[in-house]
This record gives structure tokens, C-alpha cells and sequence, in this order.
């Protein structure tokens, strides 16, 4: 079975405070993960892709093959960081999500 | 360069009524697939294609139909609303190769 676990349904957190967005995932084959990013009622956007390891926005992720994980990253947050994360798995036919993680950052 | 493009953007029903959720995408990509996004439940799939003609069940398939006559257009069908189905509905498409997903803009509907 392939899953996504996203342990933390909220997290607050001071402006320019670092920031740790959790995600752990399941999955027998070679994993393709992603971090989605959703503004208050817009649609989900792409943030970042493991194999591309880029960063956008000042965030980063690394894929932890050892501990299956993929947490989200940044060093400062900023009160334009607030929104809705969901980190999610592509095994080539389907996405699977995780239940995501309201992320507020307190000015 | 539209992306994907999904209407309408609001709709309440009737418990009962029927209606179809409308889905199109421009960037000629072969996977498309429909999610309803409930609070405390993320995204969770309805239903998927690969390209037309074919079609498959994802994890809460049940009261919902899909056909994929095109590359474009991916359709979700409610057959009869029920208040279950009161949700906000995302369509996504996407790259063969897993280079991620791009979504609509999203149809919340109520069912009453």
C-alpha cells in the first residue's frame, strides 16, 4: 500500500522563526514526492519536487530514503508562508496526498 | 495558456439532482484526475484516467462516474447528490514521467 502521513494537522509558528513541515510516506517502489501549497480557497500549486531539488520560496525538502520521509523546510518564516501544505506521493497512475498541515505564522 | 480549467466554481443541489462537474485541461497531458477535498482528510481520489478512453476507480469511487472521450476533457458525473458529497472538488493533469500534478481552480458544492 503506498500512504502519505502528515503528523501535524496545525503548526503555528513566530514570523522569521525556522519552520518544519513533517512527512512520512509508504511506498515498496522507487518514491516520487512532492509538496503541494494552497492559499486560503485557491487551488493547490506545486512547491517543490524531490528530484528536482530546487527551492522555492525559500523552501527546501529532502527525501530521507532511510527514515521515509520528506519534510518541508525553511529557515525564516514569513506571514505570506500561512497556507494549507499537503506533501504527496506519485507512483506513476496516482497521487496520493496526506491529510495536509494548516501551517500560521505569527507576525 | 489556460492550464486546467473547471466549472462551475459553485453549485448547490438538491438531494437527488444530477449534475456534471466539468474539467478541461490545454497542456495535452495524459493523466487527469478528480479529488474531493474534505477538512481534517486532505485529497482524496475519485477517480483517474491515463489517457482517453480509460478510465479507473480511485479510493472513493462510490456515486461518482468519469468518462475521458478526449485528451482535454474529464468529466465527473453525480449521478444522484447526496449530502455526503457536499465538498470542494479539484481536477488535476499531468505529465506521464511523474513531474507532478496541476490543479483547477476548484467547485465547492452543497448538497442539501
Amino acid at each position: 500500500a503506498q500512504r502519505v502521513t502528515q503528523p501535524e494537522k496545525l503548526l503555528s509558528v513566530f514570523k522569521g522563526a525556522p519552520v518544519e513541515l513533517k512527512c512520512n510516506y509508504s511506498y515498496s517502489g522507487s518514491p516520487e514526492l512532492f509538496w503541494y501549497v494552497q492559499y486560503s480557497r485557491q487551488r493547490l500549486q506545486l512547491l517543490l519536487r524531490h528530484i528536482s531539488r530546487e527551492s522555492i520560496k525559500g523552501f527546501t525538502a529532502d527525501l530521507n530514503k532511510g527514515e521515509t520521509s520528506f519534510h518541508l523546510k525553511k529557515p525564516f518564516a514569513q506571514e505570506e508562508d500561512s497556507a494549507m501544505y499537503y506533501c504527496a506521493l506519485d507512483t506513476g497512475n496516482q497521487f496520493y496526498f496526506g491529510t495536509g498541515t494548516s501551517l500560521t505564522v505569527i507576525p | 495558456n489556460a492550464g486546467v480549467t473547471q466549472t462551475p466554481k459553485f453549485q448547490v443541489l438538491k438531494t437527488g439532482q444530477s449534475m456534471t462537474l466539468q474539467c478541461a485541461q490545454d497542456m495535452n497531458h495524459e493523466y487527469m484526475s478528480w479529488y474531493r477535498q474534505d477538512p481534517g482528510m486532505g485529497l482524496r481520489l475519485i477517480h483517474y484516467s491515463v489517457g482517453a478512453g480509460i478510465t479507473d476507480q480511485g479510493e472513493v469511487p462510490n456515486g461518482y462516474n468519469v468518462s475521458r472521450s478526449t485528451t482535454e476533457d474529464f468529466p465527473l458525473r453525480l449521478l444522484s447528490a447526496a449530502p455526503s458529497q457536499t465538498s470542494v472538488y479539484f481536477c488535476a493533469s499531468s505529465y506521464r514521467g511523474r513531474r507532478g500534478a496541476f490543479f483547477g481552480q476548484g467547485t465547492r458544492l452543497t448538497v442539501v
